[in-house]
């Protein structure tokens, strides 16, 4: 059936270290965004990409990295530069209506 | 970039409507407007969008003013699980931002 797919649930990142959250959809949409929510906050927006092969910063990009190589896929890269990495991430695609269709959302922790 | 501000929580009793009011003074004229529901743990979820006047759907309605500087969702009869975290989107661009949403109780 048709969605976004997080991957994977829950992550943990020794210090120093880079990780990569994958995020896929086959909803065929040209939008895709990430979002970064700690515990009892709203959603901050680190990246989103409004086509292949383009991708903008938004409010909190730094110390993450992003691609856009193919519609279906945007994964996001949290840095060794990112120094307080722990939140739930959650990925989304926009509908041409401007609606946003969510993933699971992965779990990052820190050890 | 619209704004929206909305009260951070809300308690409400089982069989009650609800109404959550979000004012986004800002609103461009190409904007919608969409609310979100979010379980903890979970991504938002769509309930509901609408432009002007009122938008109604099996689950919720939308009532929105002649100048659009704010929209109330109207929850009818809540249950239990209607607790949620409740976010208003205003936007048409692809720089799609949340305001910090109302968290809903429902008690029983």
């Amino acid at each position: 059936d048709g969605g976004i797919t997080q991957s994977p649930k829950y992550l943990f990142r020794k210090e120093g270290q880079n990780v990569t959250l994958s995020c896929e959809q086959n909803l065929n949409h040209d939008a895709m965004y990430w979002y970064r929510q700690d515990p009892g906050q709203g959603l901050r927006l680190i990246y989103y990409s409004q086509i292949v092969n383009d991708f903008q910063k938004g409010d909190i990009a730094e110390g993450y990295s992003v691609s856009r190589e193919k519609k279906e896929s945007f994964p996001l890269t949290v840095t060794s530069a990112q120094k307080n990495p722990t939140a739930f991430y959650l990925c989304a695609s926009k509908s041409p209506e401007a609606l946003l269709f969510f993933g699971s959302g992965t779990q990052l922790s820190v050890l | 970039l619209a704004k929206t501000t909305q009260p951070i929580s809300m308690d409400s009793y089982e069989g009650q409507e609800v109404n959550i009011t979000c004012s986004h003074n800002n609103i461009a004229t190409n904007d919608y407007i969409t609310w979100y529901q979010q379980f903890p743990s979970q991504g938002p979820r769509f309930i509901i969008q609408g432009y002007k006047t009122k938008v109604t759907n099996e689950v919720a309605s939308l009532f929105i003013p002649a100048d659009r500087k704010s929209s109330t969702l109207s929850l009818p009869r809540v249950s239990l699980s209607d607790t949620a975290v409740y976010y208003c989107q205003s936007a048409s661009s692809y720089k799609l931002i949340f305001g910090s949403g109302t968290r809903l109780l429902v008690r029983p």
